[in-house]
């Protein structure tokens, strides 16, 4: 799987929304761009995934680069929970099956 | 979503006992369950994957006959640590890989076990 880039940390205040961005250059046409999260001392969590179109749900919206070599995660208003490791990571949608590889990932900060 | 438990969830061992952990998909079968480690303030880092009946496949690195993984039906896994020392305590999380519906091929993370070696 292609590598990806993100920041170590990044701080943001409650109730404003935060964007997270991640970088991967070497991304394929066949990667899909996957975003989870892990709260502290708890098993990660998924958050979103896209392959080349924005995408929205109901934790966030990731927002996809024109040539797909960056995209950032959006959460809208920031809230105390969402303190959390957020991992961006590239899987070949050929590989669906095996194991997602999670780099080092952003610590999100949020100050009340 | 689906639902992956693990048990325990905190566990505190002497030095040379061996500590099981299970991991349950409950309301979904996954032939596939993946094991990861996790240190103090680093990333996971995969240590096997498991596919039922089959045995499991380890990454580089990972001791085999250390960390013994049981994958007997689609709904369990078992991962022991043999003969466990202060350097294997860690945060142990597993993880099913749904194999129909809406869960195909999405990977759910149950909530980790956290291995304490004296």
């Amino acid at each position: 799987d292609a590598k990806t880039t993100q920041p170590n940390s990044m701080e943001s205040n409650e109730e404003e929304p935060v964007h997270l961005p991640c970088n991967h250059s070497t991304i394929s046409g066949t990667d899909y761009i996957h975003w989870y999260r892990q709260l502290p001392s708890q098993g990660p969590e998924y958050v979103i995934h896209g392959l080349t179109s924005n995408v929205n749900n109901r934790m966030a919206s990731l927002a996809i680069a024109e040539d797909r070599k960056s995209s950032t995660l959006i959460l809208h208003r920031a809230t105390l929970r969402d303190a959390a490791v957020y991992y961006c990571i590239l899987r070949d949608r050929t590989q669906a099956g095996t194991a997602l590889i999670f780099g080092k990932g952003t610590t999100l900060s949020v100050s009340s | 979503g689906a639902v992956v438990s693990q048990h325990p969830s905190r566990v505190i061992c002497k030095s040379g006992t061996s500590v099981k952990i299970e991991c349950r998909s409950l309301d979904f079968q996954a032939t596939t369950m993946f094991w990861y480690r996790q240190f103090p303030k680093q990333s996971l880092m995969l240590m096997a994957t498991s596919n039922e009946g089959s045995k499991a496949t380890y990454e580089q690195g990972v001791e085999k006959d250390k960390f013994l993984i049981n994958h007997a039906s689609l709904t369990l896994s078992t991962l022991t640590v043999t003969s466990a020392h202060p350097e294997d305590s860690s945060f142990y999380i597993c993880s099913a890989r749904g194999t129909s519906g809406t869960t195909y091929n999405e990977q759910f993370f149950g909530p980790g076990t956290r291995l304490t070696v004296l």
